[in-house]
C-alpha cells in the first residue's frame, strides 16, 4: 500500500507562472512533511517542511500547505523559474523515523 | 555542511556477481538508510540503522544485505545482482529527532548484466 500519494507525475509552466504540486497521505500518525528536491545527477535536497501542528510554511517562492482532516499537503512555487527545473519529492515521517516518500513531479519551467 | 558520500557513483557489474555499495557520513547522525530510485517508483526503502550495529529491514529488503560497522560508515551488498537490482542507490543519513532532515549522498548508479 502506497502511503504517500503524489500528483502530477510531470508538470509544465512558463516562467514567472504558479507552480502547484499535491500530495495525500494514508498514516494519521504522520507528523512531519518535508519536501524534497532532485536535480539530475544528485541526490534529493531538503526544500521546505511542514510539521503536522501548521497549515501553512513559507520560504521566499515556496509555500507548503497542509491540510490535516483531508490529509492532504501541497508544494506552491510563485514566480518560477528555469532553475526551479527539477524533481519534487513530498514526504511523510512516522513517530518511528521512517520517511514514506512519494513517487515524485518531475518539473520543467520553460523561459 | 553535513556530508554523505557514496562510493562508487558508477558500477557495472554481473549477473549473480557480488556487489557492496560504501556510504560515510561525517555529521554524526545515529540514523542511516539505504534507498533505490526507479522511474515511477520514487524513492523506496531498503534497509537502514539506528546505529552501529543495527540494521533493519525497510520495505524492499528482499535480495539486499546491510552493514553497519560504525557510526560513520553504513553498506549495502547485494549477495547474488540480478538484472532487476540495476537502479540508482541513494544513502542518507539524519532523522535522529522529531523534523530533522535527511542528507543524501550523490547516488551510485548500478548497472546488473
Amino acid at each position: 500500500q502506497q502511503q504517500v500519494r503524489q500528483s502530477p507525475q510531470s508538470l509544465t509552466v512558463w516562467e514567472g507562472g504558479t507552480t502547484v504540486l499535491t500530495c495525500s497521505y494514508e498514516d494519521s500518525t504522520f507528523n512531519y512533511f518535508p519536501w524534497y528536491q532532485q536535480f539530475p545527477g544528485e541526490g534529493p535536497a531538503l526544500l521546505i517542511s511542514i510539521l503536522s501542528v501548521s497549515d501553512k510554511k513559507e520560504d521566499g517562492r515556496f509555500t507548503t500547505f497542509f491540510n490535516k482532516r483531508e490529509k492532504k499537503l501541497s508544494l506552491h512555487i510563485i514566480d518560477s523559474q528555469p532553475g526551479d527545473s527539477a524533481t519534487y519529492f513530498c514526504a511523510g515521517l512516522t513517530g518511528y523515523q521512517n520517511f514514506y516518500f512519494g513517487k515524485g513531479t518531475s518539473l520543467t519551467v520553460i523561459p | 555542511e553535513a556530508a554523505v558520500t557514496q562510493s562508487p557513483r558508477n558500477k557495472v557489474a554481473v549477473t549473480g556477481g557480488k556487489v557492496t555499495l560504501s556510504c560515510n557520513q561525517t555529521n554524526n547522525h545515529n540514523n542511516m538508510y539505504w534507498y533505490r530510485q526507479d522511474t515511477g517508483h520514487g524513492l523506496r526503502l531498503i534497509h537502514y540503522s539506528y546505529g552501529a550495529g543495527s540494521t533493519e529491514k525497510g520495505d524492499i529488503p528482499d535480495g539486499y544485505k546491510a552493514s553497519r560497522p560504525s557510526q560513520e560508515n553504513f553498506s549495502l551488498i547485494l549477495e547474488l545482482a540480478t538484472p532487476s537490482q540495476t537502479s540508482v542507490y541513494f544513502c542518507a543519513s539524519g532523522g535522529d529527532t522529531s523534523n530533522e532532515r535527511l542528507f543524501f549522498g550523490h547516488g551510485t548508479k548500478l548497472s546488473v548484466l
